[in-house]
């Protein structure tokens, strides 16, 4: 598959539970980035990776925790989540961070936390 | 900080009719400024960009630096452009945050 994938695509966890969200990208770009989107706010960046490097938390919880093993992968691990972070969880990646490059996204996680 | 604001949560016009969808922001300096839309059950893909000034899909934006804003428009709606689109706004030389508006849906009604 081309592009940004991303899995699951729907995730119901209770709040005791650890899940991961997983990206991959097959574009050959460098940066990767994970957002929330919440039904009543705008799309959130959550955290930015540069080559591998997180370049970027946006005061994030630490229930959240970011892996990126590598520039075409990236995991966000969910742990003891809170019922108000249930929302669509994006995956994007560009070219790189420099420069006018476009985004593009993945079609999302919706996770519900029960 | 930086913000985007798109005042139209909703937007309904009827096929054929010209459409705004406003976006304003707020930095002095010279922006970089996008549009992205997502379609029903698709992804959020980009549609223009201020620097290309480019028309896609017959949609153009025009940055009026005075007023701060970067306005869509289409002269003549289509039905398939019924979607939600997102402004969004990136500081100059520092690519790597995007900041959103909270999005306007637009219905074109047949």
């Amino acid at each position: 598959e081309t592009g940004v994938t991303q899995t699951p695509r729907h995730l119901v966890m209770g709040m005791t539970n650890k899940k991961s969200l997983k990206c991959e990208q097959h574009l050959g770009h460098n940066a990767m980035y994970w957002y929330k989107q919440s039904a009543k706010k705008p799309l959130e960046l959550m955290f930015v990776y540069n080559f591998k490097e997180q370049t970027e938390n946006n005061s994030v919880p630490s229930r959240f925790s970011p892996e990126c093993p590598n520039s075409s992968h990236l995991f966000l691990h969910l742990h003891t989540l809170q019922p108000e972070d249930s929302a669509l969880y994006l995956c994007a990646s560009s070219q790189g961070l420099q420069g006018p490059y476009e985004q593009y996204f993945g079609p999302g996680t919706r996770l519900t936390v029960t | 900080a930086q913000r985007v604001t798109q005042p139209e949560k909703l937007l309904s016009v009827f096929k054929g009719a010209p459409v705004e969808l406003k976006c304003n922001y707020s930095y002095s300096g010279s922006p970089e400024l996008f549009w992205y839309v997502q379609y029903s059950r698709q992804r959020l893909q980009l549609l223009l960009r201020h620097i290309s000034r480019e028309s896609i899909k017959g949609f153009t934006a025009d940055l009026n630096k005075g007023e701060t804003s970067f306005h869509l428009k289409k002269p003549f709606a289509q039905e398939e452009d019924s979607a939600m689109y997102y402004c969004a706004h990136r500081y100059p030389g520092s690519a790597r945050q995007l900041t959103f508006g909270s999005g306007t849906q637009l219905t074109v009604l047949p």
